[in-house]
């Protein structure tokens, strides 16, 4: 079993529309989660940065890590096309390097 | 400022042949990663250094695999008769400093092919 899963997609939605883009993790000594972005053919690019559970807002995205369930959440409000990209949840702990999930590829249809 | 780099973008070799990849990382960037991805999956980590010397190489997976960062800024990942297995985008990041906190940045990626 992975550290970190996550749904591989495709997910394919309207402009407009919320995006809910998940991941489980199975270490319980992870304290970071972050959310990459990842454009087709170009490397990963931090979106959101998590420490411990709980929310955190920025503009259209909120991620959200429940630790009791192991659940780590990233939404998007009022997507858009430029939105397309993969998205791809990590989780760390300590002196480790950071674990990846597969990463969701979405698709936001104009 | 200049982002990391990664060189060559692309390099094509055949089965058995050795090939190095170079990393400039975001300067005063202490630690340096190594990753791979392969076609629809995630980032798979390799190793990391903290400034020369290298921190976590539980990634590296056999010993074809090795890489250096002689002064603690470019780094260079070096394959041994390469395999077609082998084939996949290798990623350098780097971080102010060292541990899962750290705001990693990633390069563009090298993408190899093994023919």
């Amino acid at each position: 079993q992975k550290e970190v899963e996550q749904d591989p997609g495709p997910l394919s939605v309207p402009e407009g529309a919320i995006v809910s883009l998940n991941c489980t993790y199975s270490n319980s000594a992870f304290q970071y989660f972050m959310w990459y972005r990842q454009y087709s053919r170009k490397g990963p690019e931090l979106l959101m940065y998590t420490y411990s559970s709980g929310n955190k807002e920025d503009g259209r995205f909120t991620a959200q890590v429940d630790k009791s369930s192991k659940y780590i959440s990233l939404f998007i409000r009022d997507s858009q096309p430029s939105d397309s990209a993969t998205y791809l949840c990590a989780s760390g702990a300590g002196r480790r390097a950071l674990t990846f999930g597969s990463g969701t590829r979405l698709q936001v249809q104009p | 400022g200049a982002g990391v780099s990664q060189t060559p973008s692309n390099k094509v070799t055949e089965k058995g042949k050795y090939v190095e990849l170079r990393c400039d990382p975001i300067s005063g960037h202490t630690a340096l990663y190594w990753y791979r991805q392969s076609l629809g999956q995630g980032p798979e980590f390799l190793i990391y250094f903290q400034g020369t010397g290298a921190a976590d190489d539980s990634g590296l997976p056999n010993d074809r695999f090795f890489a250096v960062r002689p002064e603690g800024s470019v780094s260079t990942l070096k394959i041994q008769r390469t395999e077609r297995g082998d084939s996949a985008v290798y990623l350098c990041a780097s971080s102010l400093g060292q541990g899962a906190g750290e705001t990693q940045y990633f390069g563009p990626g090298t993408r190899l092919l093994v023919l």
